[in-house]
């Protein structure tokens, strides 16, 4: 029982290619989370819905679209993707209005940009 | 902004040895400190965490304490095994300003030797 999947685990890609990666969560949290980490390990948020709702949109380019369909799933869509692009992308859940946000992480999708 | 800053690594331990990683944060609020550690390959994991001043979180043989006082949460394990090398990430939220998301550290790599 998987509790935050991800799929796919690896995407190997050329620039200019539009992707995406699918996240589900089978804890009944109400918010869900991407985060970028980098090729020196550093992770930083991208985004975050709440219900649904957007609450969290970091400083990220508009090539990246999430869409979160309902509460247990959040995709990432990727357009015109860069070499920069290359890195593993995260996928998070936490639950409750309150309270410390204690997140659950998928295993990661690994996206090389060729 | 929230901050946390970690000690650089690698940190290289023999087995059985004690182990000190120190995390210090910058917040406004009320953050809850958190400890994630990363095996090669896989996603990340919580170890524990504290989400008030003196709280101590422990797993697996971690501890840390929330210290208010000197804005640290350091994680500390008494003897070190070779399956604990992996690389270890403090983090904060931030009940206080709403802020659901993680904010890492640049997170410190521990390699023990047998």
């Amino acid at each position: 029982d998987t509790a935050v999947s991800q799929t796919p685990k690896y995407l190997v890609t050329q620039m200019g290619n539009d992707k995406s990666i699918k996240c589900e969560q089978n804890l009944g949290h109400d918010t869900m989370y991407w985060y970028k980490q980098d090729s020196k390990k550093f992770l930083k948020i991208m985004f975050s819905y709440n219900n649904k709702e957007l609450i969290i949109n970091e400083t990220v380019p508009n090539r990246f679209s999430p869409k979160s369909p309902d509460k247990a799933h959040l995709n990432l869509h990727i357009n015109s993707l860069e070499l920069g692009d290359s890195a593993v992308y995260f996928c998070a859940s936490s639950s409750g209005a309150s309270g410390p946000y204690e997140q659950y992480f998928g295993p990661g999708t690994r996206l090389t940009v060729t | 902004g929230d901050s946390v800053t970690q000690m650089e690594g690698p940190v290289t331990l023999s087995e059985e040895a004690f182990l000190t990683i120190n995390c210090t944060y910058t917040a406004t609020g009320y953050p809850s400190l958190f400890w994630y550690v990363q095996y090669p390959g896989e996603g990340l994991q919580l170890l524990l965490k504290a989400t008030k001043a003196d709280d101590k979180g422990s797993n697996k043989g971690f501890e840390a304490t929330y210290r208010k006082e000197t804005t640290s949460f350091h994680l500390e394990k008494g003897s070190v095994q070779v399956s604990d090398s992996a690389v270890y990430f403090c983090a904060l939220t931030n009940q206080g300003t709403g802020r659901r998301a993680l904010t890492f550290g640049s997170g410190t790599r521990l390699q023990v030797q047998p």
